[in-house]
């Protein structure tokens, strides 16, 4: 099962908007809304940010949000903060009943 | 609240079978929907899933690793144990365990280094 395809870095300044990419593949992103996303600041455990493609658990503010097209996810963050930074990884469950993440998208604000 | 805690060894050395534990609180894995993955992390590098275990005591396993894994659970001590045998070098990395089945997995222990090194 390989990666799902994710930019490397992205990057923003306060206020701004940004959009990372997930792509992975017809048997996973492509035919499940079991996509889910995660925040991961420097030397702590990821967090859930978005799950079912679009859902956000409580706690977790409405300035992120997810969507997919195909096979391709996308997370977006408005209202960017400085906060924010971090590593976000993408997951999805997968027709060989396992389940993938993302290589990992370092987001950077300016 | 829910929380886990993953531990085992912080350093194992080639060739070794690794033993790790977590134990968890604030939910029961004898729940109908309730499941325990594993997932680890090499420095600077991406998450990687590795098994998961659910109620039903159903195993999964990652495709590359599934003939070196194996999971179990103690629903009476809220455990869950992954053994992964021949340890290599390249194994060193920060293993968590997370609770959450095929939607997500939504809470995370703080994870435990591993160093693979002889």
């Amino acid at each position: 099962q390989s990666a799902l395809t994710q930019p490397a870095s992205v990057s923003g300044s306060p206020g701004q908007s940004i959009t990372i990419s997930c792509t992975g593949t017809s048997s996973d992103v492509g035919v499940y809304n079991y996509v889910s996303w995660y925040q991961q600041h420097p030397g702590k455990a990821p967090k859930l940010m978005i799950f079912d493609v679009s859902k956000r658990p409580s706690g977790v503010s409405n300035r992120f949000s997810g969507s997919k097209s195909g096979n391709t996810a996308s997370l977006t963050i408005s209202g960017l903060q400085a906060e924010d930074e971090a590593d976000y990884y993408c997951s999805s469950y997968t027709s060989s009943s396992t389940w993938v993440f993302g290589g990992g998208t370092e987001l950077t604000v300016l | 609240q829910v929380t886990l805690r993953e531990s085992g060894p912080a350093l194992v050395k080639p060739t070794q079978t690794l033993t790790l534990t977590c134990t968890f609180s604030g939910f029961s894995l004898s729940t109908s929907g309730m499941c325990v993955s594993w997932i680890r992390q090499p420095p600077g590098k991406a998450l990687e899933w590795l098994a998961l275990i659910d109620w039903n005591d159903d195993k999964y396993y990652s495709t590359s690793l599934k003939t070196r894994l194996t999971i179990s659970k103690d629903t009476s001590k809220n455990q869950v144990v992954l053994t992964m045998t021949n340890m290599d070098p390249v194994d060193t990395a920060t293993y968590y365990c997370a609770s959450g089945c095929v939607d997500a997995f939504d809470f995370w222990g703080q994870g435990t280094l591993v160093s693979v090194s002889s």
